[in-house]
């Protein structure tokens, strides 16, 4: 069973700060891995995919790496602004193709 | 992509009552979900709804209590029944345009409070 854990739980930074939310997963058999933002009462809003034989993906100021091996994705966020202040959620989908989630980083960017 | 809106947005309801909450893509797709979000938690998959036939049921989830149907390619309901103080979360449809490795895509969620 797919299991996905983020880390750190809740981070705190300072406008303008370059920042790094780390996602690890137990079962490398996958086929994609999304990075999701969600605002405090919202849906998801897909941020990036990342297939599984891609190493990564750039969108904007966002950047998310794979290294499917060792069972870890990483979402850099350069530059960060108090709109990025959210909860960032990591997805799996591994053969079931089904998306397992972990329980995600609360961002807060401190003007 | 697909937009996804759902229908009502919130509810407050009283114990062992019934909501059904609607939710239409802009777009046919393959891959139909539905989703739960409990206060502080993760996302929790309920079912992938089929169209046409029955919804597949996660473990801890039963049809009994949360009833699916998925007419078309575009639409898709789910009702919570019979319910209590713990059915209170936010219920969050999703959608993936086709093949596995597509990009999947949420709804705005209806936030659920069961008093």
């Amino acid at each position: 069973k797919q299991e996905v854990t983020q880390i750190p739980a809740a981070l705190s930074v300072p406008e303008g700060e370059n920042l790094v939310l780390n996602c690890s997963f137990t079962d490398s058999a996958i086929y994609n891995l999304q990075w999701f933002r969600q605002d405090p009462g919202k849906g998801l809003t897909s941020l990036l995919l990342i297939q599984s034989s891609q190493r990564e993906q750039t969108s904007g100021r966002l950047n998310a790496s794979l290294d499917k091996s060792s069972g870890r994705s990483t979402l850099y966020i350069a530059a960060s602004q108090p709109g990025d202040s959210a909860t960032y959620l990591c997805g799996v989908r591994g053969g079931s193709e089904k998306l397992v989630f972990g329980k995600g980083t609360k961002l807060t960017v401190n003007p | 992509s697909a937009v996804i809106s759902q229908k009502p947005s919130r509810d407050i309801c009283q114990r062992g009552t019934s909501l059904t909450i609607q939710c239409q893509v802009d777009s046919q797709v393959t891959m139909m979900f539905w989703y739960r979000q409990q206060p502080g938690q993760s996302l929790t998959l309920i079912a992938t709804a089929n169209q046409g036939s029955e919804a597949t049921y996660e473990s801890g989830f039963v049809i009994d209590k949360f009833p699916i149907s998925r007419p078309n390619l575009t639409f898709s309901t789910l009702t919570v029944s019979n319910m209590s103080p713990e059915d209170s979360s936010i219920y969050l449809c999703s959608a993936r345009l086709g093949m596995s490795y597509n990009e999947q895509f949420f709804g705005p969620g209806t936030r659920l409070t069961v008093l």
